[in-house]
């Protein structure tokens, strides 16, 4: 099992420009969500997912879209991006509430 | 909202030596309290949790304790190793909301 994959790892984006941070996860997880995390702030809530279909806002959704299509697929969009979103992204997956949350290995975004 | 609060932000400790990371969450309702550990360009990682019908759990040098009426938990690690700096983070759930809520994180280093 490959568990959460992110891609990419790295990207450098012109502000206003828009983009898709992919995250998947191959282990039949029907719970999903996306963090931000930033210096002294921990990590951040952006949207979430309870199962293919479903998603809902998180503690920062501004700027951000996501959709769930699949189980194993959970991408996150920037429609214009900003340099206030400039961070490190994290997506998890888990199996349900009160489990084990899975973290991919993080995309750092840095919008200039 | 739901708010977790977590002190220190950072901690030096000499090799051998205990630490302690604390945390206090605001919502009575929450139930699940997980702690992850996080290395340098990694995601996050369960090391421990504790559900609200607990007040200690132990896994080697690792436990937490959860006091309910001061809604407040705590990481303990005995006999620390270099291996085990990190950054550590506390976060909280409550039933139904699907989220799980972080603390900013603690930088512990381990002094050799």
């Amino acid at each position: 099992n490959a568990g959460v994959t992110q891609t990419p790892k790295f990207q450098v984006l012109k502000t206003g420009q828009s983009m898709t941070l992919q995250c998947a996860q191959d282990m039949n997880h029907e719970y999903m969500s996306w963090y931000r995390q930033d210096p002294g702030m921990g990590l951040r809530l952006i949207h979430y997912s309870v199962g293919a279909g479903i998603t809902d806002q998180g503690e920062v959704p501004n700027g951000y879209n996501v959709s769930r299509s699949t189980t194993e697929d959970f991408p996150l969009r920037l429609l214009s991006a900003a340099p206030s979103q400039t961070s490190v992204y994290f997506c998890a997956s888990r199996r349900g509430q009160n489990t084990e949350a899975f973290f991919g290995q993080g995309t750092r975004l840095t919008v200039v | 909202g739901e708010n977790v609060e977590q002190h220190p932000s950072t901690l030096s400790v000499q090799e051998g030596d205990s630490a302690v990371i604390k945390c206090t969450y605001s919502d009575s309702a929450s139930n699940y309290f997980p702690w992850y550990k996080q290395e340098l360009g990694k995601g996050p990682q369960l090391i421990i949790d504790i559900r609200s019908n607990v007040g200690e759990k132990k896994d080697q040098r690792i436990a937490v304790t959860l006091n309910k009426t001061a809604k407040h938990f705590s990481l303990h690690i005995t006999e620390t190793q270099p291996e085990d700096s990190a950054v550590y983070f506390c976060a909280a759930s409550t039933p139904g909301t699907y989220k799980y809520i972080f603390g900013t994180g603690t930088r512990l280093k381990v002094l050799a």
